[in-house]
């Protein structure tokens, strides 16, 4: 049962254009969200985060929005730069959660030169 | 500052074997927990240790077991491997149990991994 999904397995974005990479959740009870970036042969690194009392959190290029009502979140990369490809996860875990986070199935973004 | 680290980084099994993985935490950091990615999924939780105790399970079989170090060092152990145990197992570490208070913006930070195949 996978209660973070992530539908497109693929983006590719021109170089300056804005990424939009989406993730849909099913559990009402999660209320922390992550997005983690990551390279062949490396683990997931942390990028940003977003608690549920929020909609909006920035840092630097990277927007993400959080619509509690669809259970929905999106992540925007502005502008999309060519080290930005890789593999991306939303993950998501609820006050009790610990270390337990569940992950998405992962988009791998492209942006071509 | 030395993060994660995995050993070994790969490693080739046939099925009923047991395996044993190993994980360093970044120094200082007192958590522990461990991932499993199957080809074309997200990370899987497994475990969570803080201060040598499990503090979190996921929805694996008894064969998987884990323990914490007094150093805080991990070992995953799975036994009478199966072909679907082939994965990327990773590890995590973090400074609180949770990882997650965003006041304090703690955060997971994951090793490169340990790719086992089991034939």
């Amino acid at each position: 049962d996978q209660q973070v999904k992530q539908n497109s397995p693929s983006l590719s974005v021109q170089e300056g254009r804005i990424s939009i990479l989406n993730c849909d959740y099913t559990n009402s009870m999660f209320d922390y969200f992550l997005w983690y970036k990551k390279y062949p042969a490396e683990g997931p690194t942390f990028l940003i985060s977003i608690s549920s009392i929020k909609d909006k959190n920035e840092d630097g290029r990277f927007t993400v929005f959080l619509n509690k009502s669809a259970k929905h979140l999106s992540l925007h990369i502005v502008p999309s730069q060519p080290g930005d490809s890789a593999v991306y996860f939303c993950a998501a875990s609820g006050k009790t959660g610990a270390n337990n986070l569940f992950f998405g199935t992962g988009t791998r973004l492209t942006v071509i030169p | 500052d030395a993060g994660v680290t995995q050993s070994p980084t790969h490693l080739i099994k046939t099925r009923g074997q047991h395996v044993t993985l190993r994980c360093s935490p970044i120094s200082g950091h007192k958590s522990v927990s461990w991932y499993q990615q199957v080809l074309g999924q997200g990370p899987q939780f497994i475990f969570q240790y803080y201060e040598k105790e499990e503090r979190g399970r996921g929805n694996f079989p008894d064969r998987f077991s884990a323990r914490q170090f007094p150093n805080y060092s991990s070992e995953l152990n799975v036994n009478a491997l199966l072909l679907g145990d082939s994965a990327l197992y990773l590890c995590a570490s973090s400074l609180d149990p949770a990882g997650l208070y965003f006041a304090t913006n703690e955060k997971l930070f994951f090793g490169s991994g340990t790719q086992l195949s089991v034939l």
